[in-house]
């Protein structure tokens, strides 16, 4: 079975500060990694996803992640914060012929003036 | 921008009610999904379905029920709700293929069972 660790419930940082969220998966077999934020009050949104193709993926909002095998882990990435980046971030994980995601436990994000 | 809608967005109810949640997606999408969200906790997987009249449980034994019959419209029903079923409840919806299918969720219903 897949799981995800979400290290920190909280982060907080300075605007114009780097943003660095991690996760760390558990799987078998080779997994598929997704980054997902959450505004309050709204559903999810893909921020972010690796399906086994460039290990450093892009997303929007200038994020990007770095998958690195030999460390299990998907951490999400941001040079600069800005007040607009407070949000959840959820980390998740599935896998070929898997049926479903699995959720990391979220971190929300605070950014100080 | 995901098309993929929950109604109503906010519900108190009062204890022994009969409520639908209502959830559509115009994206042609097979897999439509409902997760449960506490405040500031993780997604748990409730119902899925691969398509019309598939309907699956998912990892969080829940007491409500589901159902498929327009690929497009993925209702959730409690038959009579507790304050025990206040959370948030999301939708989301995939197209079907091996495991890397991108979700696109709905805005949510945040539900209160008074």
């Amino acid at each position: 079975a897949q799981s995800v660790t979400q290290l920190g419930s909280h982060v907080s940082v300075s605007e114009g500060a780097l943003v660095l969220l991690r996760c760390n998966y558990s799987s078998s077999v080779p997994p598929y990694l997704f980054w997902y934020v959450q505004y309050p009050n709204q559903g999810l949104q893909l921020l972010l996803k690796y399906t086994s193709a460039a290990t450093l993926v892009k997303g929007i909002n200038g994020f990007e992640a770095e998958f690195k095998k030999s460390e299990t882990s998907f951490h999400l990435t941001k040079p600069s914060a800005h007040m607009s980046d407070a949000a959840e971030y959820f980390c998740a994980v599935s896998v070929q012929g898997a049926q479903k995601l699995v959720f990391g436990q979220g971190t929300r994000l605070t950014i100080n003036p | 921008e995901a098309d993929i809608y929950q109604t109503p967005r906010y519900l108190v109810i009062g204890t022994g009610k009969k409520i639908t949640l209502e959830c559509s997606q115009t994206m042609g999408h097979d897999k439509m999904y409902w997760y449960q969200q506490d405040p500031g906790m993780e997604l748990h997987l409730i119902h899925y379905s691969y398509g019309v009249n598939s309907t699956e449980k998912g990892d969080l034994s829940s007491e409500s029920t589901v159902s498929r019959i327009r690929t497009e419209h993925f209702p959730l029903t409690l038959e009579s709700a507790r304050p025990s079923h206040t959370s948030q409840y999301l939708c989301a919806s995939s197209e079907l293929g091996t495991g890397g299918e991108t979700q696109y969720f709905g805005p949510g219903t945040r539900l209160l069972v008074l």
